[in-house]
């Protein structure tokens, strides 16, 4: 039962550089979501997803972007990394009773 | 909107019974969740409520009252492996079954 799976699970990025962090999940769930987790300040929604081909905007969805071409993927894309998106991020799967989440990747912007 | 309160750490005793509370503001409510963190893991489902009353799970129980825009997590007979941070969490309204979460309540449990 792999469920969630996130990968990398550390990187560190230079100011200005991009990145992928992947997401996939075994569980047919259509519901798919990315958040942000800084010290002190809860789960922050960055994008989430109904469906495969639809994305929508979360909280804070500035200097991100994602895709969701099948069900089981949903990629977060960091374009320009600036040093506000060092944190933990989470990405997560539901069915409507619950989100269950992968490990988080710790990124860290330098 | 969503505006999600509760306190931010809390002490208790092995053995012992503590109650964490959380209060919500929202329309179109449809659903509260219980989340368990320790650090620098993932979040963990501990509990869903979306009618007024109490969901009992073994050691833990989640009230909800909707009425008054509140929920208390409960844990009973407190075990060292129950310090973590605890997440309250509601579904967004807008559709997606978005949860917006509350900044967390790091129990600290002491022998």
């Amino acid at each position: 039962n792999a469920g969630v799976t996130q990968t990398p699970k550390f990187r560190i990025l230079k100011i200005g550089q991009s990145m992928t962090l992947q997401c996939t999940q075994d569980m047919n769930h259509n519901y798919m979501y990315w958040y942000r987790q800084d010290p002190g300040m809860g789960l922050k929604l960055i994008y989430y997803s109904v469906g495969a081909g639809i994305t929508d905007k979360g909280e804070v969805p500035n200097g991100y972007n994602v895709s969701r071409s099948t069900t089981e993927d949903f990629p977060l894309r960091l374009e320009l990394a600036a040093p506000s998106q060092t944190s933990v991020y989470f990405c997560a799967s539901s069915e409507g009773s619950g989100a269950f989440f992968g490990q988080g990747t710790r990124l860290t912007v330098v | 909107g969503q505006n999600i309160d509760q306190p931010t750490e809390m002490t208790a005793t092995e053995g012992a019974i503590v109650q964490i509370n959380c209060t919500y503001q929202t329309s179109g409510f449809n659903g509260l969740f219980w989340y368990q963190q320790h650090a620098g893991e993932a979040p963990t489902f501990l509990s869903y409520n979306v009618l007024d009353g109490l969901e009992e799970k073994g050691r833990f129980s989640s009230f909800l009252s909707r009425s008054k825009g509140y929920s208390y997590l409960l844990l009973k007979e407190l075990q060292m492996k129950d310090s973590a941070s605890y997440l309250c969490a509601a579904i967004h309204p807008g559709g997606g079954n978005k949860l917006t979460f509350g900044t967390g309540t790091q129990l600290k449990v002491e022998l």
